[in-house]
């Protein structure tokens, strides 16, 4: 099946820096990706949805300043978490849409400290 | 807008019992009904899914049904093996592919 990678797997930033996370869909090209965050023991939420060339769909309570989405190329879609605090500490989990599945990549579990 | 509930929220069974998993959703646009299992510290695996124009469906020891009528889909997992145990989630979506929304999950642990 499809592969969908995230870089980094795992990172620890202190308080009021940024973070960069990328999600790329390695064997195929997604003009749709999705982000996610799961808190520990707890689902997966939607936080907004990337398109290609396009501006980024943000649900409801989602800060679209402080979680900047980019979808510059067909394979690669980023989400920077700006001035990142403790409670911005999860769990981050992006999947690509091939042939209107989603594929979901391994998540990158971010730590604010 | 949709809202999925799932339950239970852990289950633990012997090892060659069976599992099921139970979902409710809200939206009955919805029309795309996944099962992903999650291992600890990894992105969700799709393992099955259904479409509302289909009752159940079967793929070796997993089968998925799906009652439109009530809103509510189960998982059935037979002959339960140690390597089933994960954390499972339900998710329903209009469409295949679009934005989906997830159950809370749960936590199945089979006992060798």
């Amino acid at each position: 099946g499809a592969v969908v990678s995230q870089h980094p797997s795992w990172v620890i930033c202190k308080s009021g820096t940024s973070v960069k996370i990328e999600c790329r869909s390695l064997d195929f090209q997604a003009t749709t990706m999705f982000w996610y965050r799961q808190f520990p023991k707890q689902s997966l939420m939607l936080m907004a949805t990337s398109n290609e060339g396009s501006k980024a769909t943000y649900e409801q309570g989602v800060e679209k300043d402080k979680f900047l989405i980019n979808h510059a190329s067909l394979t690669l879609s980023t989400l920077t978490v700006t001035s990142a605090h403790p409670e911005d500490s999860s769990f981050y989990i992006c999947s690509a849409n091939q042939y209107n599945e989603q594929f979901f990549g391994p998540g990158t579990r971010l730590t604010v400290l | 807008g949709e809202n999925v509930e799932q339950h239970p929220s852990t289950l633990s069974v012997q090892e060659g019992d069976s599992a099921v998993i139970k979902c409710t959703y809200s939206d009955s646009a919805s029309n795309y009904f996944p099962w992903y299992k999650q291992e600890l510290g990894k992105g969700p695996q799709l393992i099955i899914d259904i479409r509302s124009n289909v009752g159940e469906k079967k793929d070796q020891r997993i089968a998925v049904t799906l009652n439109k009528t009530a809103k509510h889909f189960s998982l059935h997992i037979t002959e339960t093996q140690p390597e089933d145990s994960a954390v499972y989630f339900c998710a329903a979506s209009i469409n295949r592919g679009d934005d989906m929304r997830f159950g809370a999950g749960t936590r199945l642990t089979v006992k060798p």
